[in-house]
């Protein structure tokens, strides 16, 4: 089984400022893809940025962008720009080529945006 | 545009009682899930199917039960209640094929006690 580590339980950041969130995974696939989630206090799981662990290209999502690194099996989330909005938790997230169905999550990091 | 739609949003059982948690989606994917979320341990699988008639087992199976008839319904159910299984449920569906992520229903809520 995949294991996905966050080693950071809780961030804060303030406004305006730069946060960057680990992820480090373990798996002996080539082909996968990585996840960021992030849940508000509504609970709702919204994606916020994937990797194709195919493509040497960092994925960027306006504010986010991530730092994957696949030899070290690291997948860091960076926001910038950091707004009120921002404030949840973020998971990181992992899956095999075949099986989109089954995510492996870690447990999530708590990001605080203060004013 | 309603997505995953899963109900109950929060339940409260007594120990033993069963109970079946709806989910539905409208987006005609092939591929649905459900998951718990517990404090400090991000999501886990409980179940998943892959097309109608089709069902296997997760990480987290024991004590749940699943279907899946028709290509929008994915009901969870829970054989006998325990405090165990205390906790936030969420459906998900995805299309078939590489890299398609999956969408999230908004949860139920379920506490047994």
């Amino acid at each position: 089984a995949q294991t996905v580590t966050q080693s950071q339980p809780e961030m804060s950041v303030q406004e305006a400022e730069t946060v960057t969130l680990s992820c480090t995974y373990d798996t002996s696939e080539n082909n996968y893809y990585l996840f960021w989630y992030k849940q508000p206090p509504s609970r709702q799981m919204i994606l916020v940025i994937r990797q194709e662990a195919y493509k040497q290209q960092n994925a960027t999502e306006n504010r986010f962008s991530v730092n994957f690194q696949k030899a070290a099996k690291s997948f860091s989330l960076k926001i910038s720009d950091s707004q009120l909005g921002d404030t949840a938790m973020y998971f990181c997230a992992f899956t095999e080529r075949d099986d989109a169905y089954k995510l492996s999550f870690g447990a999530g990091t708590t990001v605080t945006v203060r004013a | 545009n309603a997505g995953v739609t899963q109900t109950p949003k929060f339940q409260v059982l007594k120990t033993g009682q069963s109970m079946t948690l709806q989910c539905a989606q409208d987006m005609n994917h092939e591929y649905m899930s459900w998951y718990r979320q517990d404090p400090g341990m991000g999501l886990r699988l409980i179940h998943y199917s892959v097309g109608a008639g089709i069902t296997d087992q997760g990480e987290v199976p024991n004590g749940y039960n699943v279907s899946r008839s028709t290509t929008e319904d994915f009901p969870l159910r829970l054989l006998s209640a325990a405090p165990s299984q205390t906790s936030v449920y969420f459906c998900a569906s995805s299309r078939g094929g590489e890299n398609q992520p999956q969408h999230f229903g908004d949860g139920t809520r379920l506490s047994i006690l």
